[in-house]
């Protein structure tokens, strides 16, 4: 299994652009998220899912969207960059929410200036 | 409100020496909990989980120790390494059933060879 992959691992917007973060697993895993880390500040909580078809905010979902039409994807759109959205993005699957144990992808640094 | 915090952001530990990483929790509902090890540039790694109705558990080199009464979370490492080397975060279901994890700003393991 290749476990939970992530594309890009790094990218540089414009302030207004947008993109697509892409977040794909191979475990057949129900629950998926997504998570930024800055510097001092932990992992937060943006947005998650427990199943295709079902999508629930996090902690700081403002000025994200997304969407978990397959089991395996769930990708994290930013629809207009804002430099507030520089950070390491990463995303993360588990069997189930509760007492799981979530595998992490490798992160992908966003910069936008 | 939930929160899930730590005690010292750094930690500098000798090469063989014991380390102990501690988390406060907030929540006395949560019944669930579990240790991730980040190394630069990687995605968290789950190392040790641990749930409400234990104390404490082992695993290879590490145990976790879980003090209710206080709401107080530790990581102990053993013959610490220096690929211990990492920053190291709790992370905490505040309800029981499918809530998603809550996670702690982290700590910062340095090991001096």
């Amino acid at each position: 299994n290749a476990g939970v992959t992530q594309t890009p691992k790094f990218q540089v917007l414009k302030t207004g652009q947008s993109m697509t973060l892409q977040c794909a697993q191979d475990m057949n895993h129900e629950y998926m998220s997504w998570y930024r880390q800055d510097p001092g500040m932990g992992l937060r909580l943006i947005h998650y899912s427990v199943g295709a078809g079902i999508t629930d905010q996090g902690e700081v979902p403002n000025g994200y969207n997304v969407s978990r039409s397959t089991t395996e994807d769930f990708p994290l759109r930013l629809l207009s960059a804002a430099p507030s959205q520089t950070s390491v993005y990463f995303c993360a699957s588990s069997l189930g929410t509760g007492a799981y144990e979530q595998y992490f992808g490798p992160g992908t640094r966003l910069t936008v200036t | 409100g939930e929160s899930v915090g730590l005690h010292l952001p750094t930690l500098s530990v000798q090469e063989g020496d014991n380390s102990i990483i501690n988390c406060a929790y907030s929540n006395s509902a949560s019944d669930y909990f579990i240790w991730y090890k980040q190394e630069s540039g990687k995605g968290p790694q789950f190392i040790i989980d641990i749930r409400s109705n234990m104390d404490k558990r082992q695993g290879q080199r590490v145990t976790v120790l879980l003090n209710k009464t206080v709401k107080h979370l530790s990581l102990q490492i053993a013959a610490t390494q220096p690929g211990d080397s990492a920053v190291y975060f709790c992370a905490e279901i505040p309800n029981s059933g499918n809530t998603p994890l809550v996670f702690g700003k982290g700590t910062r393991l340095s090991v001096i060879a």
